[in-house]
Parts: structure tokens; sequence; C-alpha cells
């Protein structure tokens, strides 16, 4: 069964603190993995797609990298306007429609 | 210019009732989306247009309607509501089918009471 997982499902980092968030998933065959941010009371906001093993996309302090199994969301010296729930989506060869995590949120304090 | 608008923003009423949803995008694009956010956030496709054709119809009570009179329009019908249909409701629509780019309205809050 396609099944997308993320963690942790909450993180609390002081401004400037470096981490990373993960997104592990099991798809029959990758159409391509896709990073979303969301504000409260916002709809999601597309950020990156992710078509292979080994590929990364960067954007301001985000950048998404993707293995076989898990793609990861790394924040570098994060903001407190980069607090927002980050949502990690999969697309199968075998559907047509993208298999959603159940998001992290992530929280900076000045 | 707003890219994928819904109205209306909050929706309140009682159980029983009928209610409709609309959604409006100008960004030509062929596939339009509702999905369903529940209170813990997670999102789950209900239905999935392509040029004002059905391609995905989720397991979703027949309760609700999509009507796509066009392809820049996708409005939910829901009939007979119930409790359990409290939720965020949200719009979406992709160039295409392999669409992982999604563009997102900003969601409509239904409560029922």
């Amino acid at each position: 069964e396609d099944q997308v997982t993320q963690s942790p499902e909450a993180l609390r980092l002081q401004e400037g603190e470096s981490s990373s968030l993960n997104c592990s998933y099991t798809v029959s065959g990758l159409r391509g993995l896709f990073w979303y941010r969301q504000d409260p009371g916002k709809g999601p906001e597309f950020l990156f797609t992710l078509y292979s093993a080994g590929e990364e996309k960067e954007k301001e302090r985000l950048k998404a990298t993707l293995t076989k199994k898990e793609s990861f969301l790394h924040i570098t010296a994060p903001k407190p306007e980069d607090s927002a729930t980050y949502l990690c989506a999969v697309g199968a060869d075998s559907n047509y429609q993208l298999i959603w995590g159940a998001g992290t949120k992530l929280i900076i304090k000045p | 210019d707003t890219a994928v608008s819904q109205t209306p923003k909050y929706l309140v009423t009682q159980m029983g009732n009928d209610k409709s949803i609309k959604c409006e995008q100008n960004l030509g694009h062929d596939t339009m989306y509702w999905y369903k956010q529940d209170s813990k956030k997670f999102l789950k496709i209900m239905f999935s247009y392509n040029n004002k054709e059905l391609i995905i119809n989720e397991t979703v009570p027949n309760r609700f309607s999509p009507k796509s009179p066009d392809k820049a329009h996708l409005n939910l019908h829901i009939n007979s509501l119930e409790l359990g249909d409290s939720a965020v409701y949200f719009c979406a629509s992709s160039q295409d089918l392999s669409g992982g780019e999604q563009f997102f309205g900003p969601g409509t809050r239904l409560t029922v009471l």
C-alpha cells in the first residue's frame, strides 16, 4: 500500500537553529515527491518537486533532498517567518492522485 | 489576481441542511480537485476533474456531489449535512493530471451544528 509518513509531528527551534524534517514513503513507482508549506488559515503552498534519488532543490533557507525511501527538508538558520506546517506528498505511477503525509508543524522562536 | 478562489470562506449550518461551495481558477489549468482537511490537518482527496470530466472519486458519501460547468469552475454540493462533515474543504488546480504542483484556494471552514 502506498504510504507517506512525516516526522516529527512538531518541531520547536530557536531562531538560527538549523534542523531537518523527514518524509518517508512507500510507493510502487515514484512519479514525484512534493513539498508544500501551509500557514494557519490558508491553503498549502507548493515549494519543491523531486523526481529521482540524489536530486536536491533549494529555496532561500530551505533545501529538499531525496533518496529511494525518504526525503529531507533541511532548514538552515531559520527565522520566525519560517514557522508553518510543512507537508510532503508523493505521486505514484499507478494513479493520478497525490498521497499526503500528516505534516510537521515547525515553530521558530525568536 | 487570486489564482484559486473559493466561496464562502466560512459556512455554519444545521444538521440536515444542504449547502454548496464554489471554486474558480484563473490559471488556465486543466485539472481541479476537492480536498477535505480534518482537525488533525490530514489532507484527503475527494474528487478530481480533468477538462470537466470526473477522474478521481474517492470513497465519499453520495451526499457529496461535485459539478464542473467548465474547466475553470468546480463546485461542491453537500446534501443532508452531518456533524462529521465539519472540516476545512480546499479546492486546488494543476496544469494537468500529472500535477504534483497544485495551487490551492484559501479553504472553506464548514461547521455543522
